[in-house]
C-alpha cells in the first residue's frame, strides 16, 4: 500500500534559523497537502500542490511539488516560536498522512 | 471552530464497557474519515466513508465499528477494547474522496480516549 515518510522525525532549531521537512511517498501521487498541528491541537489545512515541480509560498512558507510528483518539501525562513507544531504532509489519493515532522523552536 | 464537532472530547472506558464517538459536520462535505493519533503512529487512518459508503478499512480491528448514517454524521462504535487503544481519535471530512477529492480536509478536535 502507499506509503508516506517524512524526515526528520524531530527538529529543534534557534528562532531565527530555517528549517525544512521533506516528504517521500512510495507510490506517484495525483497531488499533495500539508497540514500543520500545533501542540494539543487538531491537524490545519496549509496548501496542496497539483502540478510537476510546483513551488507556491505563503509568507516565509515555501512548498515544493517534486517532478516526479512522489516528493515534497516545506521550507520555513527564519522561524519563530508560533512556527512551533508537528508538519505532516498528505497524498491526498487516500488522504493517507506521513509520519510528521515536530518542530520545536527555542527563542 | 472547524465546523466539524467531536464528542465527547474526552473519555475514560474500562476494557469490557461498549462506548460510541460521534462526530458532526456542517460543511455540506460528502467524505469523512476516522484517524487514530498515537505517539507510535501519528496519524493513522482508519475508515473513510464517501458517500455514506465505506471505502477504505485500514486493517482495523473489529472491536472498532463506523457508523454512517447520513453524510453529515460519523460514528465510531467501541467494544473491549484494549489499553493500547488509547489515543486520540480525530474525525476529518473533505468535499470528495480519493483522486475525486478537491479541497482540503477539516478535522475535528478530536477526542481523547482511555482504556483502563
Amino acid at each position: 500500500g502507499q506509503q508516506v515518510m517524512q524526515i526528520p522525525q524531530y527538529q529543534h532549531v534557534q528562532e531565527g534559523e530555517d528549517f525544512t521537512t521533506y516528504c517521500n511517498s512510495s507510490t506517484t501521487l495525483s497531488n499533495i497537502q500539508w497540514y500543520k498541528q500545533r501542540p494539543g491541537g487538531h491537524p490545519v489545512f496549509l496548501i496542496q500542490l497539483v502540478k510537476s515541480g510546483e513551488v507556491k509560498k505563503q509568507k516565509r512558507l515555501t512548498f515544493q511539488f517534486g517532478e516526479a510528483k512522489k516528493n515534497s518539501s516545506l521550507h520555513i525562513t527564519a522561524t519563530q516560536t508560533t512556527d512551533v507544531g508537528t508538519y505532516f504532509c498528505s497524498g491526498t489519493d487516500k488522504l493517507i498522512f506521513g509520519t510528521g515532522t515536530r518542530l520545536q523552536v527555542f527563542p | 471552530e472547524t465546523g466539524v464537532t467531536q464528542t465527547p472530547r474526552h473519555l475514560v472506558m474500562g476494557m469490557t464497557n461498549k462506548k460510541s464517538l460521534k462526530c458532526e459536520q456542517h460543511l455540506g462535505h460528502n467524505a469523512m474519515y476516522w484517524y487514530k493519533q498515537s505517539a507510535k503512529k501519528p496519524l493513522e487512518l482508519m475508515f473513510v466513508y464517501s458517500l455514506e459508503e465505506r471505502v477504505e478499512n485500514n486493517s482495523v480491528p473489529s472491536r472498532f465499528s463506523p457508523e454512517c448514517p447520513n453524510s453529515s454524521h460519523l460514528f465510531l462504535h467501541l467494544h473491549t477494547l484494549q489499553p493500547e487503544d488509547s489515543a486520540l481519535y480525530l474525525c476529518a471530512s473533505s468535499q470528495g474522496a480519493g483522486r475525486d477529492m478537491n479541497t482540503e480536509a477539516f478535522f475535528g478536535q478530536g477526542t481523547r480516549l482511555t482504556v483502563v
